[in-house]
């Protein structure tokens, strides 16, 4: 059965600096690992999606790694700002249709 | 375009009672798959449909039920509620379901509370 755990739980960091969150999953057997953006009382907003053929995804200041090997994905944001504050989930798409794996999510405060 | 719109975005039931939610996708995808969310439990998944279909169902009791009808469109519900069924229910989109490559949209959710 596939485990997605994301650590830390929480994270607050001062404007400027570079975020790093982690993911990690049990199962190597993935189609694919995407990362979402949730605001408090709202849906998730897909950030980036990569393949299980591919190492990494940028889309402007975020950057995706995935090590299918070591079960292992960092999503970096260069340059937080405010406005990054937001809760980040990754998830994990196997063999089952429709299914993603949740992680728990990592809860981002910048502060100015 | 227009996103993915829930109906209705807050409601609070009775035990017992039974409810059901409303999810339009985004036009052209026929993929819907619906998760629960819990502070608690997390997002946890539901169940998915493709053209009319269900291709998959999470691990859920029978009181969850779902379907999607021609215009790509679904509800879901469920039966008999009882206190731990209050949660974030949202409902997500993409043109063929995962795990493909395409992205998945979601709503913004509809707010179930049961008392």
């Amino acid at each position: 059965k596939q485990e997605v755990t994301q650590i830390p739980a929480a994270l607050s960091v001062p404007e400027g600096e570079n975020l790093v969150l982690n993911c990690s999953f049990t199962d190597s057997a993935i189609y694919n690992l995407q990362w979402f953006r949730q605001d408090p009382g709202k849906g998730l907003t897909s950030l980036l999606l990569i393949q299980s053929s591919q190492r990494e995804q940028t889309s402007g200041r975020l950057n995706a790694s995935l090590d299918k090997s070591s079960g292992r994905s960092t999503l970096y944001i260069a340059a937080s700002q405010p406005g990054d504050s937001a809760t980040y989930l990754c998830a994990v798409g196997g063999d089952s249709w429709g299914k993603l794996q949740f992680g728990a999510g990592t809860q981002v405060v910048v502060t100015p | 375009k227009a996103g993915v719109t829930q109906t209705p975005r807050y409601l609070i039931k009775t035990r017992g009672q039974q409810v059901t939610l409303s999810c339009s996708p985004i036009s052209g995808h026929r993929s819907v798959s619906w998760y629960q969310q819990t502070p608690g439990q997390g997002l946890q998944f539901l169940f998915e449909y493709f053209s009319e279909t269900q291709r998959n169902k999470g691990n859920f009791p029978g009181r969850f039920s779902g379907r999607q009808f021609s215009n790509s469109r679904s509800e879901m519900n469920v039966s008999t509620l009882e206190l731990g069924d209050s949660a974030l229910y949202l409902c997500a989109s993409s043109l063929v379901g995962q795990p493909s490559g395409n992205t998945i949209y979601f709503g913004e959710g509809s707010w179930l509370t049961v008392v």
